[in-house]
């Protein structure tokens, strides 16, 4: 149980495109998800609070012009990176924790998606 | 602020004990937790503790001390496979369930 699945794995695109990524919780509710970005040998770095029916809550400089968050069930969250340029390539994951869960409900993550900017 | 410490990389051998440490301040605490990631994949959960003391599930332990802002994993018995990223990750009290990753810790395991 507690799947999320991600969406695409891996996607190259111009500067300038936007590129949207998908997270889905196949078998639980998610109220809230998370957006992660990972650069290589880093840590995960917490972009936004993705909350459903409601508007993201955005991490400190983090742009929410730039990084658009729609979370429009409690199953899917959606991330789209606007207008990329090569510094936005990264490694990002989702997470999602379920709705049912208390204080100890770990995150569950997608796999993740794999930007190159070119 | 929030910050989380924990050694860069760690060497073991197959068969032996691995003790990686993690520190940590945050705003509020609402537990730790322990994830394993491989490189190129996601993490996944390995352990939470909340209360003082130790928490052993299989061949992984994971140890917290509040007062001191600690927290250890150790793992038994090294496989090969063992071989990964292992991060700590605090949930503050902050509401919202938000979790903080440190940098997490590359363990690699040596025949």
């Amino acid at each position: 149980g507690a799947v999320v699945s991600q969406h695409p794995s891996r996607v190259i695109c111009k500067s300038g495109t936007s590129v949207k990524i998908e997270c889905r919780s196949l078998d639980f509710q998610a109220t809230t998800m998370f957006w992660y970005r990972q650069f290589p040998k880093q840590s995960l770095m917490l972009m936004a609070t993705s909350n459903e029916g409601s508007k993201a809550t955005y991490e400190q400089g983090v742009e929410k012009d730039k990084f658009l968050i729609n979370h429009a069930s409690l199953t899917l969250s959606t991330l789209t990176v606007t207008s990329a340029h090569p510094e936005d390539s990264s490694f990002y994951i989702c997470s999602a924790r379920d709705r049912q869960g208390g204080l100890n409900s770990p995150l569950h993550f997608g796999n993740g998606t794999r930007l190159t900017v070119t | 602020g929030q910050n989380i410490d924990q050694p860069t990389e760690m060497t073991a051998t197959e068969g032996a004990i691995v003790q990686i440490n993690c520190t940590y301040q945050t705003s509020g605490f609402n537990g730790l937790f322990w994830y394993q990631q491989h490189a190129g994949e996601a993490p996944t959960f390995l352990s939470y503790n909340v209360l003082d003391g130790l928490e052993e599930k299989g061949r992984f332990s994971s140890f917290l001390s509040r007062s001191k802002g600690y927290s250890y994993l150790l793992l038994k018995e090294l496989q090969m496979k063992d071989s990964a990223s292992y991060l700590c990750a605090v949930r503050p009290n902050t509401g919202g369930f938000k979790t903080i990753f440190g940098a997490g810790t590359r363990l690699f395991v040596k025949a």
